[in-house]
Order: structure tokens, then sequence, then C-alpha cells
């Protein structure tokens, strides 16, 4: 069973950039979260995306954007980088719609905005 | 609206003590709740979750939690830490965008474990 990826694990961008994280979701999953955890905070839900569309978004602007593609992996897309972009974003898979089962994380992208 | 606090962002104990990391939510419905795990550059790991029936619930290494409406909270116990116990912990609520579900997490409480 393959677990969740995320690519790359690290990265540093400057303001005002924009940049494209990636996500592999596990084996048998079709649903693919976003969060978004800054330092010393929880991670809050930036959006998920359920067969190709995005069907629930958290309270982040137009700027944060995402795919799905029929192989179920996805990419997040921030565009107009702010400092407070500075983050880890981990991407999680699930089984269906609305699941609220178990979520399995990668192990996060490492945003620096300087 | 429904959310997570989770009392005490750093807490520390004996290797061999017990370990009681508090949660409290609120929710307007019957609330999921769960309890993850991060380790130091690592993903979320689940270590148990809540959804109904039984309400003392069990989880991966060791760990316990249980759902108590009356007082609003999910704490979760381990009678003996481990040194391997050293880690974020993270409680989390379930919600319903209307077509999605996410997770809201607390801020997360800091386990240290000493000798």
């Amino acid at each position: 069973e393959t677990g969740v990826t995320q690519s790359p694990t690290h990265l540093i961008k400057t303001r005002g950039q924009q940049v494209t994280l990636r996500c592999s979701s596990q084996s048998g999953h079709n649903t693919v979260s976003w969060y978004q955890q800054a330092l010393g905070q929880g991670p809050q839900f930036i959006f998920q995306y359920y067969r190709e569309e995005e069907n629930g978004r958290g309270n982040f602007p137009p700027r944060f954007s995402g795919l799905q593609f029929p192989n179920y992996s996805s990419e997040l897309n921030v565009n107009a980088l702010e400092l407070d972009d500075s983050a880890l974003y981990l991407c999680a898979s699930s089984f269906g719609q609305g699941d609220t089962g178990e979520l399995f994380f990668g192990e996060g992208s490492r945003l620096t905005v300087l | 609206a429904q959310s997570v606090t989770q009392l005490g962002s750093h807490v520390s104990v004996s290797e061999g003590a017990l370990v009681l990391l508090r949660c409290n939510y609120s929710s307007s419905v019957p609330p999921y709740l769960f309890w993850y795990v991060q380790y130091p550059n690592q993903g979320l790991q689940l270590l148990l979750k809540y959804t109904t029936g039984a309400t003392l619930v069990k989880g991966i290494n060791g760990f316990e939690a249980e759902f108590k409406k009356s007082e609003t909270s999910f704490h979760l116990t381990k009678p003996s830490a481990h040194m391997s116990d050293a880690a974020e912990y993270f409680c989390a609520v379930s919600t319903n965008t209307g077509t999605a579900s996410k997770l809201t997490f607390g801020t997360g409480t800091r386990l240290q474990v000493t000798l």
C-alpha cells in the first residue's frame, strides 16, 4: 500500500511569486484535502477535491487554487505569495465525498516566503 | 460553528507517568472527534477517533480517550509514558462544509517525556 507523498519537501520563494505543490494520494483513495499549518498552530483546512472537483473550501482567498487529476493526485497553487503564506502544507487523502473517517496525511511541503 | 480547545500548549511528564492531554469541543451537532499525533518533520497520524457508540475509545500505542458529552470533553490519556511518545498532539472535530467534511484542529499540545 503506497502512502500519501508530497513534493517538494522544502522550498523557498519570494513575495509575489507563485508556487505549485504536489500530492499523490494513497492507493484506493479518491478524495484529497489540503491543510495549511503555520508555525505553532494546528492545521487549517484550505479545500477538498473529490473526483476532480472542488467540493469544499475553507477561509482562504482565491489566490489559493487547486487541481485534482484522473489518477486522484492533486496540486495546490498559490499565486502572489505573501510572507504569511510561510507554513507547512499538508495533503491528506481519504475515500469518499464527505468522509469523516480517517485522513491519511503526507509529510508536508514546507514553504518559506522571503 | 464547531471548534476545539486544547488546554496546555506544553505538557511534561516523567517516563512511566500518566499522560493526560485535555481537549474540549464546541459543536451544535453530535461531533466526530479525533486525536492526531505529529512527530518532528512528519505529517499527522491518527491515534484514535470517536464517531458513535462506545464513549471510551482505544487507539494505537496504548492511548485512549473518553467522550464526555456533559463536559464537552475528549481528553487523551495513556497510563505510562514512554520516551517515544514525545510529539505534538492535536485534537480535532469533524465539520461539514455542505458538500465536504473537514477537520477543525486545536492548536496542539507538545508532550515532553523526561527520564
